[in-house]
């Protein structure tokens, strides 16, 4: 069975640019989130996604956006990139019901380094 | 609101030394606490989930549990390629949702 699977893998962006990161759920897992990791904050949440509908957002600006399609396939974009946006993005996906507390599979991220 | 602690940052042992990694929390209703492990460069990956107290799950050399305010990660007899970031996380309240929040880690490095 395919984990979660994130593209790309590795991307330089220069600062004032946009970004899109793509991320393909466990196949029959519907809710897709999205996480930034870096060395200074660790890991913090950024938004879930079930059924193409955002049921939850973290303390993020408004720079950062996703969204999911009708194959679960989720994307996120960021605009405007800082280069405090420099991180680790990790997509994870859960369980058809997508309930609190399902365990939740992590892809190998997409490391993005602003300049 | 909901916190998440890990304790030590850091932890070196020879092979072979056991130790725990401990993981205390504040939550309003715990509806599980997870523990991951990441290695450098990569996706955090599953090992366990506890759901109530008194629970205990095992995996090889690692064992977790969990008290009303804490979950310990137990490493019997480590070997180096135990060496990597130990996470733990406990899921939104938020109804509806699913997500996680995480604590910093702790870095275990096994030494040889």
């Amino acid at each position: 069975k395919a984990g979660v699977t994130q593209t790309p893998r590795y991307l330089i962006k220069t600062r004032g640019q946009q970004v899109t990161l793509s991320c393909s759920p466990i196949s029959g897992h519907r809710s897709v989130s999205w996480y930034q990791q870096t060395p200074g904050q660790g890991l913090q949440f950024l938004f879930e996604y079930f059924s193409e509908t955002q049921r939850n957002k973290g303390n993020f600006p408004g720079r950062f956006s996703g969204r999911q399609f009708s194959n679960s396939r989720s994307e996120m974009n960021v605009s405007t990139l800082e280069l405090g946006d420099s991180a680790l993005y990790l997509c994870a996906s859960s369980l058809p019901t997508g309930e609190a507390g399902n365990t939740i599979y992590f892809g190998e991220g997409s490391w993005l380094t602003v300049v | 609101e909901d916190q998440v602690t890990q304790s030590p940052e850091a932890l070196r042992l020879q092979e072979g030394e056991s130790s725990s990694l401990n993981c205390s929390y504040t939550v309003s209703g715990l509806r599980g606490l997870f523990w991951y492990r990441q290695d450098p460069g990569k996706g955090p990956e599953f090992l366990f989930t506890l759901y109530s107290a008194g629970e205990e799950k095992e995996k090889e050399r690692l064992k977790a549990t969990l008290t009303k305010k804490e979950s310990f990660l137990h490493i019997t007899a480590p070997k180096p390629e135990d060496s990597a970031t130990y996470l733990c996380a406990v899921p939104t309240f938020q109804t509806g949702a699913n997500n996680l929040f995480f604590g910093t880690g702790t870095r275990l490095t096994v030494i040889p």
